[in-house]
C-alpha cells in the first residue's frame, strides 16, 4: 500500500525556519518525481515545488522561490521542504504528492499534510 | 498561468441523486485535466485523469467529460461516502493549476 506520510510542522514566527519530511513507503521511491502542493485554511489547493526522480532538478512556485528548497534522500524514501524566510502567507498544510508514472504532471497519491502556522 | 474556474462553488444534493459539477480553464488544456476528492482532514485522491479515464479504485458512478476548456465531473448516484469537496487540475501548462474547489453537501 502506497503511503505518504508528512511530519514536521508547527507554528513559527515571521522570518523563521521549517523543514518538512516526508516518508514514503509501498514503492519504488526513487522512480518517482515527487511534490509538495499547500492549502491555506478554508482554501484550495496550490502547487510549491517538484523535483526529479534522483534529486537532481527541481521548480518552484515564484511565491517561494529563494525561500524554500526541495530534496530528497532514496536511501531513506524520503522527500524534505526547507522553508526559510517565513511569511504569514505561508501558512497552510503542506501535503506531499506523489506524480503519476504516466505521461502528465498530475498527483495519482497524496499524504495527508502538516500545517505550518506562521505568526508572532 | 491558466486559470481553472469552478462552479458552482457549493453543491447541495441529496443522496441517490445525480450530481455535476463544473470546471473551467482560462486557455485550453487539451485533455489534461484531473479530478480529486478532498474530505476533512484528509489527503486528496485521484477520481479522473486526461479528462475521462477513471484512476484505479474509483467506482462507475464517477465520470468525467469535456475536452478544451470545458470539462465535468458527474457523479451519477450520489452516496453519503461522496459528500465532500472536488477540485479539478489541469496538466497541460506548467505549473499545473487547480480550481478554488466545489464542495457537495448533503441537502
Amino acid at each position: 500500500e502506497v503511503q505518504l506520510v508528512e511530519s514536521g510542522g508547527g507554528l513559527v514566527q515571521p522570518g523563521g525556519s521549517l523543514r518538512l519530511s516526508c516518508a514514503a513507503s509501498g514503492f519504488s521511491f526513487s522512480n518517482y518525481w515527487m511534490h509538495w502542493v499547500r492549502q491555506a485554511p478554508g482554501k484550495g489547493l496550490v502547487w510549491v515545488s517538484r523535483i526529479n526522480s534522483d534529486g537532481i532538478s527541481s521548480t518552484y512556485a515564484d511565491s517561494v522561490k529563494g525561500r524554500f528548497t526541495i530534496s530528497r534522500d532514496n536511501a531513506k524514501n524520503t522527500l524534505y521542504l526547507q522553508m526559510n524566510s517565513l511569511r504569514a502567507e505561508d501558512t497552510a498544510v503542506y501535503h506531499c504528492a506523489r506524480e503519476t508514472e504516466r505521461s502528465g504532471s498530475y498527483f495519482d497519491y497524496w499524504g495527508q499534510g502538516t500545517l505550518v502556522t506562521v505568526s508572532s | 498561468e491558466i486559470v481553472m474556474t469552478q462552479s458552482p462553488a457549493t453543491l447541495s444534493v441529496s443522496p441517490g441523486e445525480r450530481a455535476t459539477l463544473s470546471c473551467r480553464a482560462s486557455q485550453s488544456v487539451s485533455s489534461n485535466l484531473a479530478w480529486y476528492q478532498q474530505k476533512p482532514g484528509q489527503a486528496p485522491r485521484l477520481l479522473i485523469y486526461g479528462a475521462s479515464t477513471r484512476a484505479t479504485g474509483i467506482p462507475a458512478r464517477f465520470s468525467g467529460g469535456g475536452s478544451g476548456t470545458e470539462f465535468s465531473l458527474t457523479i451519477s448516484s450520489l452516496q453519503s461516502e461522496d459528500f465532500a469537496v472536488y477540485y479539478c487540475q489541469q496538466y497541460n501548462n506548467w505549473p499545473g493549476t487547480f480550481g478554488q474547489g466545489t464542495k457537495v453537501e448533503m441537502k
